[in-house]
């Protein structure tokens, strides 16, 4: 099976634009999930969505927003970019159920806010 | 919310030695805990994981221990040799589905030959 992708793989933007990230899972997994990784922070939870429905939810602002389609592809968009918002944004992908599920992390989209 | 705490955050072993790696979590409902290794510039992989009904788990030389009483899992690795030199994080989920996982800060281990 094709492992997790995602496109593109290094951005820059610059403060108050926007961006728009995408993640495609390992086939017939349903649930992806996206983190966002910087020194200070490490790794942290941004939300998760299975079947189109955002079913958990992680401690970010509002700018911080995504989406699911019925291929269970996801896209995170993040507006009014901030320099603090630079950080390598993971997507993981996951069965999404049973108790038996594992999460697996794609390369990662490197972005950079000027 | 959940917080997970991860020591140390650097460690040194020489080639062959023990490394263990701690972490305590502060949710009693956490209910997965998974282990990742990520190498410089690389992504995070999954290396071994632990469910709450399980109390020890080993795959070869990497071993994962969980107290949940106490709410603390370690990361056991034998043997160690230079290519298990990098950052290890520590996690847990209380989704049923072992999603929406909630990080430690990482230990960067080293060893060296």
């Amino acid at each position: 099976k094709a492992g997790v992708t995602q496109t593109p793989r290094y951005l820059i933007k610059t403060r108050g634009q926007q961006v728009t990230l995408s993640c495609s899972p390992i086939s017939g997994h349903r649930s992806v999930s996206w983190y966002q990784q910087t020194p200070g922070q490490g790794l942290q939870f941004l939300f998760e969505y299975f079947s189109e429905t955002q079913r958990n939810k992680g401690n970010f602002p509002g700018r911080f927003s995504g989406r699911q389609f019925s291929n269970s592809r996801s896209e995170m968009n993040v507006s009014t970019l901030e320099l603090g918002d630079s950080a390598l944004y993971l997507c993981a992908s996951s069965s999404g159920q049973g108790g038996g599920a594992k999460e697996f992390f794609g390369p990662g989209t490197r972005l950079t806010v000027l | 919310g959940e917080n997970v705490e991860q020591h140390p955050s650097t460690l040194s072993v020489q080639e062959g030695d023990s490394a263990v790696i701690k972490c305590t979590y502060s949710d009693s409902a956490s209910n997965y805990f998974p282990w990742y290794k990520q190498e410089l510039g690389k992504r995070p992989q999954l290396i071994i994981d632990i469910r709450s009904n399980v109390g020890e788990k080993k795959d070869q030389r990497i071993a994962v221990t969980l107290n949940k009483t106490a709410k603390h899992f370690s990361l056991h690795i034998t043997e160690t040799q230079p290519e298990d030199s990098a950052v290890y994080f520590c996690a847990a989920s209380k989704d049923q589905a072992g999603t929406a996982l909630i990080f430690g800060k990482g230990t960067t281990l080293s060893v060296s030959s």
